[in-house]
Protein backbone atom coordinates (compact mmCIF):
# COMPACT_ATOMS: atom_id res chain seq x y z
CA UNK A 1 0.00 0.00 0.00
CA UNK A 2 1.21 3.49 -0.94
CA UNK A 3 1.63 5.37 2.20
CA UNK A 4 3.33 7.68 4.09
CA UNK A 5 4.48 6.63 7.98
CA UNK A 6 5.72 7.86 10.98
CA UNK A 7 7.06 7.04 14.17
CA UNK A 8 6.32 7.45 16.99
CA UNK A 9 2.65 8.57 16.65
CA UNK A 10 2.22 9.87 20.62
CA UNK A 11 5.55 11.33 22.52
CA UNK A 12 5.51 13.17 25.34
CA UNK A 13 8.90 13.92 26.74
CA UNK A 14 10.82 16.82 28.92
CA UNK A 15 13.00 20.08 28.37
CA UNK A 16 15.93 19.38 26.34
CA UNK A 17 15.53 15.93 26.06
CA UNK A 18 17.04 15.14 22.19
CA UNK A 19 14.62 13.43 19.98
CA UNK A 20 13.58 12.15 16.30
CA UNK A 21 10.22 11.41 14.64
CA UNK A 22 10.93 9.54 11.69
CA UNK A 23 9.30 9.36 7.93
CA UNK A 24 9.24 7.15 5.80
CA UNK A 25 7.67 6.71 2.50
CA UNK A 26 7.54 4.45 -0.18
CA UNK A 27 6.39 5.82 -3.33
CA UNK A 28 9.63 6.61 -4.46
CA UNK A 29 8.29 10.69 -3.96
CA UNK A 30 11.33 13.46 -4.71
CA UNK A 31 9.92 15.69 -2.57
CA UNK A 32 9.32 15.59 1.78
CA UNK A 33 7.96 18.44 3.59
CA UNK A 34 7.61 18.52 7.44
CA UNK A 35 4.65 20.28 9.12
CA UNK A 36 3.30 21.55 12.32
CA UNK A 37 -0.42 21.75 12.93
CA UNK A 38 -1.20 24.48 16.02
CA UNK A 39 -5.50 25.32 16.60
CA UNK A 40 -6.20 28.69 14.58
CA UNK A 41 -3.17 28.45 12.62
CA UNK A 42 -3.28 26.16 10.24
CA UNK A 43 -0.22 23.64 9.28
CA UNK A 44 2.80 25.94 8.63
CA UNK A 45 6.19 24.44 6.82
CA UNK A 46 9.06 23.65 9.09
CA UNK A 47 11.45 22.34 6.61
CA UNK A 48 10.97 21.15 3.30
CA UNK A 49 13.49 18.52 0.51
CA UNK A 50 13.54 18.27 -3.28
CA UNK A 51 15.71 15.15 -3.15
CA UNK A 52 18.70 13.04 -1.36
CA UNK A 53 20.91 16.05 0.32
CA UNK A 54 18.61 18.78 -0.37
CA UNK A 55 17.00 20.60 1.96
CA UNK A 56 15.62 23.90 3.18
CA UNK A 57 13.97 26.05 5.81
CA UNK A 58 10.37 26.35 6.14
CA UNK A 59 8.06 29.07 7.73
CA UNK A 60 9.03 27.74 10.93
CA UNK A 61 12.52 26.58 10.98
CA UNK A 62 13.73 27.43 14.53
CA UNK A 63 14.39 24.36 16.82
CA UNK A 64 14.38 21.94 14.03
CA UNK A 65 16.37 20.55 12.27
CA UNK A 66 16.33 17.55 9.23
CA UNK A 67 18.35 15.18 6.94
CA UNK A 68 17.63 13.54 2.96
CA UNK A 69 19.87 10.71 3.31
CA UNK A 70 17.64 8.36 1.40
CA UNK A 71 15.09 9.21 -0.88
CA UNK A 72 12.53 7.10 1.43
CA UNK A 73 13.62 9.25 4.58
CA UNK A 74 12.76 12.47 6.19
CA UNK A 75 13.57 12.22 10.01
CA UNK A 76 13.00 14.93 11.81
CA UNK A 77 15.14 16.56 14.75
CA UNK A 78 14.56 18.19 18.15
CA UNK A 79 17.76 18.68 19.34
CA UNK A 80 16.64 20.64 22.50
CA UNK A 81 12.88 20.58 22.80
CA UNK A 82 10.75 23.22 24.67
CA UNK A 83 7.36 23.59 25.37
CA UNK A 84 6.32 25.97 22.42
CA UNK A 85 6.94 22.84 20.28
CA UNK A 86 3.96 20.91 21.31
CA UNK A 87 1.87 20.48 18.65
CA UNK A 88 1.01 17.96 15.86
CA UNK A 89 3.77 17.00 13.35
CA UNK A 90 2.75 16.01 10.01
CA UNK A 91 5.25 14.53 7.23
CA UNK A 92 4.10 15.16 3.57
CA UNK A 93 5.68 13.61 0.62
CA UNK A 94 4.93 14.73 -3.39
CA UNK A 95 6.14 12.82 -6.31
CA UNK A 96 8.10 15.55 -8.11
CA UNK A 97 8.35 19.25 -9.36
CA UNK A 98 5.34 19.17 -11.20
CA UNK A 99 3.27 17.36 -9.25
CA UNK A 100 1.85 19.37 -6.25
CA UNK A 101 -0.79 17.48 -4.47
CA UNK A 102 0.98 16.26 -0.99
CA UNK A 103 0.54 12.83 0.19
CA UNK A 104 0.38 12.84 4.25
CA UNK A 105 1.28 10.75 7.24
CA UNK A 106 -0.99 10.02 10.01
CA UNK A 107 0.47 12.50 12.13
CA UNK A 108 3.00 12.86 15.30
CA UNK A 109 1.20 14.16 18.32
CA UNK A 110 4.04 15.72 20.53
CA UNK A 111 4.41 17.16 24.39
CA UNK A 112 6.99 18.67 25.84
CA UNK A 113 6.83 19.25 29.57
CA UNK B 1 4.35 36.52 -0.75
CA UNK B 2 1.43 34.30 -0.57
CA UNK B 3 -1.38 34.04 2.14
CA UNK B 4 -4.75 32.04 2.24
CA UNK B 5 -7.54 32.95 4.30
CA UNK B 6 -10.38 30.63 5.51
CA UNK B 7 -13.80 32.76 6.61
CA UNK B 8 -15.15 30.96 9.41
CA UNK B 9 -12.96 28.77 11.59
CA UNK B 10 -16.49 26.75 12.62
CA UNK B 11 -19.30 25.95 10.04
CA UNK B 12 -22.39 24.37 10.93
CA UNK B 13 -25.27 22.94 8.72
CA UNK B 14 -27.79 20.40 8.35
CA UNK B 15 -27.41 17.04 7.00
CA UNK B 16 -29.10 17.87 2.58
CA UNK B 17 -28.24 21.57 2.95
CA UNK B 18 -25.27 23.12 1.61
CA UNK B 19 -22.37 23.53 2.00
CA UNK B 20 -20.00 26.30 1.69
CA UNK B 21 -16.74 26.91 2.95
CA UNK B 22 -14.96 29.67 2.20
CA UNK B 23 -11.31 30.56 0.81
CA UNK B 24 -9.23 33.21 -0.30
CA UNK B 25 -6.15 33.73 -1.57
CA UNK B 26 -3.26 36.32 -2.37
CA UNK B 27 -0.36 35.09 -4.75
CA UNK B 28 2.26 37.09 -6.85
CA UNK B 29 2.10 34.49 -9.27
CA UNK B 30 -0.93 32.30 -10.74
CA UNK B 31 -0.94 29.69 -7.86
CA UNK B 32 -1.54 26.02 -7.46
CA UNK B 33 -4.90 25.64 -5.09
CA UNK B 34 -6.21 22.90 -2.88
CA UNK B 35 -8.40 21.52 -0.65
CA UNK B 36 -7.49 19.23 2.05
CA UNK B 37 -10.17 17.16 4.61
CA UNK B 38 -8.92 15.94 8.35
CA UNK B 39 -11.21 13.41 9.73
CA UNK B 40 -10.70 13.05 13.62
CA UNK B 41 -6.92 11.76 14.32
CA UNK B 42 -6.04 11.44 10.91
CA UNK B 43 -3.69 12.86 8.49
CA UNK B 44 -4.99 15.41 5.64
CA UNK B 45 -6.73 13.97 2.43
CA UNK B 46 -6.53 15.81 -0.66
CA UNK B 47 -10.51 16.66 -1.81
CA UNK B 48 -9.23 18.36 -5.17
CA UNK B 49 -6.94 20.62 -7.12
CA UNK B 50 -7.05 23.43 -9.03
CA UNK B 51 -3.70 23.44 -11.36
CA UNK B 52 -4.89 25.83 -14.26
CA UNK B 53 -7.15 23.73 -16.73
CA UNK B 54 -10.90 24.07 -15.75
CA UNK B 55 -11.84 26.54 -13.38
CA UNK B 56 -14.83 24.30 -12.12
CA UNK B 57 -12.77 21.74 -10.22
CA UNK B 58 -14.36 18.00 -9.18
CA UNK B 59 -13.22 16.27 -6.04
CA UNK B 60 -13.95 13.06 -3.80
CA UNK B 61 -17.02 12.73 -1.77
CA UNK B 62 -19.54 15.14 -4.08
CA UNK B 63 -17.27 18.08 -3.59
CA UNK B 64 -16.11 20.96 -5.77
CA UNK B 65 -14.81 24.35 -5.69
CA UNK B 66 -14.26 27.40 -8.64
CA UNK B 67 -11.49 29.10 -9.03
CA UNK B 68 -12.57 33.11 -9.57
CA UNK B 69 -9.14 35.07 -10.59
CA UNK B 70 -10.99 38.58 -10.61
CA UNK B 71 -12.11 37.22 -6.57
CA UNK B 72 -8.97 35.29 -5.68
CA UNK B 73 -11.24 33.07 -4.38
CA UNK B 74 -11.27 29.17 -4.70
CA UNK B 75 -14.86 28.02 -2.22
CA UNK B 76 -15.90 24.49 -1.45
CA UNK B 77 -18.91 23.43 -1.83
CA UNK B 78 -21.37 20.69 -1.81
CA UNK B 79 -25.17 20.32 -2.56
CA UNK B 80 -26.30 18.17 0.18
CA UNK B 81 -24.14 17.75 3.27
CA UNK B 82 -23.70 14.17 5.04
CA UNK B 83 -23.13 13.08 8.88
CA UNK B 84 -19.72 11.84 7.48
CA UNK B 85 -18.92 15.13 5.91
CA UNK B 86 -18.30 16.46 9.38
CA UNK B 87 -14.37 17.28 9.41
CA UNK B 88 -11.81 20.01 9.32
CA UNK B 89 -11.39 21.25 5.98
CA UNK B 90 -7.67 23.39 4.75
CA UNK B 91 -7.26 25.82 1.57
CA UNK B 92 -3.59 25.55 0.50
CA UNK B 93 -1.61 27.44 -1.93
CA UNK B 94 1.35 26.47 -4.16
CA UNK B 95 3.32 29.03 -6.41
CA UNK B 96 3.17 27.04 -10.01
CA UNK B 97 6.65 28.44 -10.33
CA UNK B 98 8.53 24.75 -8.87
CA UNK B 99 9.58 24.79 -5.17
CA UNK B 100 7.71 23.07 -2.18
CA UNK B 101 6.57 26.13 -0.39
CA UNK B 102 3.08 25.51 0.23
CA UNK B 103 0.60 27.86 2.48
CA UNK B 104 -2.30 26.28 4.08
CA UNK B 105 -5.32 28.15 5.70
CA UNK B 106 -6.62 27.86 9.26
CA UNK B 107 -8.93 25.55 8.41
CA UNK B 108 -12.57 25.55 8.94
CA UNK B 109 -14.37 23.02 11.21
CA UNK B 110 -17.30 21.67 9.26
CA UNK B 111 -20.46 19.84 11.85
CA UNK B 112 -23.52 18.63 10.40
CA UNK B 113 -26.75 18.37 12.37
CA UNK B 114 -28.79 15.87 12.01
Amino acid sequence: EAQVTQNPRYLITVTGKKLTVTCSQNMNHEYMSWYRQDPGLGLRQIYYSMNVEATDKGDVPEGYKVSRKEKRNFPLILESPSPNQTSLYFCASRPGQHSYEQYFGPGTRLTVT
Amino acid sequence: AQSVTQLGSHVSVSEGALVLLRCNYSSSVPPYLFWYVQYPNQGLQLLLKYTSAATLVKGINGFEAEFKKSETSFHLTKPSAHMSDAAEYFCAVTRNTGGFKTIFGAGTRLFVKA
